[in-house]
């Protein structure tokens, strides 16, 4: 099994519509937890941290619900400029660990 | 600062050849990670430094990857010899240490005939 496993998509929606991602994780001493964009040819980039309580900027919000060991993404209202790769990382004492990536393109 | 560099950006070679692949850390960051990136096997960590010291190098494929930190501005990836399989973009990437956010360089592309 995977130390992270995600949803590979490609996610196609329209423009303002909501998407959701999620991302599981295999090692519960896991510490903290982030959620990366990665353009087309480009570097991943961090998009947000995840806290435990939840945690919102703008149109995107992430949870991480422990008990279960899975972390969340939503985007809501979704930009033409959203289109990219979302990958879901994972920490235990620096051994920082990506999922393989959902690919979500948002169309006019 | 100028971001964690990479150099070179894009590598053809031939099989048999010796690869080295160049970073130079954010000043500051004390942890540096290469990965590398295909289609069929995501991101994956080879290793990473803390301090200059490897700590994990558990995803290193084989024996004929290397990797080297002599110093907090500079590391080296070194494949020897490479083959088509070797094929794949290379990431360096540093943390800060305060946040955990970690920094990618843009990557070596690197294509083994």
């Amino acid at each position: 099994r995977k130390e992270v496993e995600q949803d590979p998509g490609p996610f196609n929606v329209p423009e303002g519509a909501t998407v959701a991602f999620n991302c599981t994780y295999s090692n519960s001493a896991s510490q903290s937890f982030f959620w990366y964009r990665q353009d087309c040819r480009k570097e991943p980039k961090l998009l947000m941290s995840v806290y435990s309580s939840g945690n919102e900027d703008g149109r995107f919000t992430a949870q991480l619900n422990r008990a279960s060991q899975y972390i969340s993404l939503l985007i809501r209202d979704s930009k033409l400029s959203d289109s990219a790769t979302y990958l879901c990382v994972v920490n235990k004492y620096n051994d920082m660990r990506f999922g393989a990536g959902t690919r979500l393109t948002v169309k006019p | 600062d100028a971001g964690v560099i990479q150099s070179p950006r894009h590598e053809v070679t031939e099989m048999g050849q010796e690869v080295t692949l160049r970073c130079k850390p954010i000043s500051g960051h004390n942890s540096l990670f290469w990965y590398r990136q295909t289609m069929m096997r995501g991101l994956e960590l080879l290793i990473y430094f803390n301090n200059n010291v490897p700590i994990d190098d558990s995803g290193m494929p084989e024996d004929r990857f290397s990797a080297k930190m002599p110093n907090a501005s500079f590391s080296t990836l070194k494949i020897q010899p490479s083959e088509p399989r070797d094929s794949a973009v290379y990431f360096c990437a540093t943390q800060d240490g305060d946040t955990g956010e970690l920094f990618f360089g843009e990557g070596s592309r690197l294509t083994v005939l």
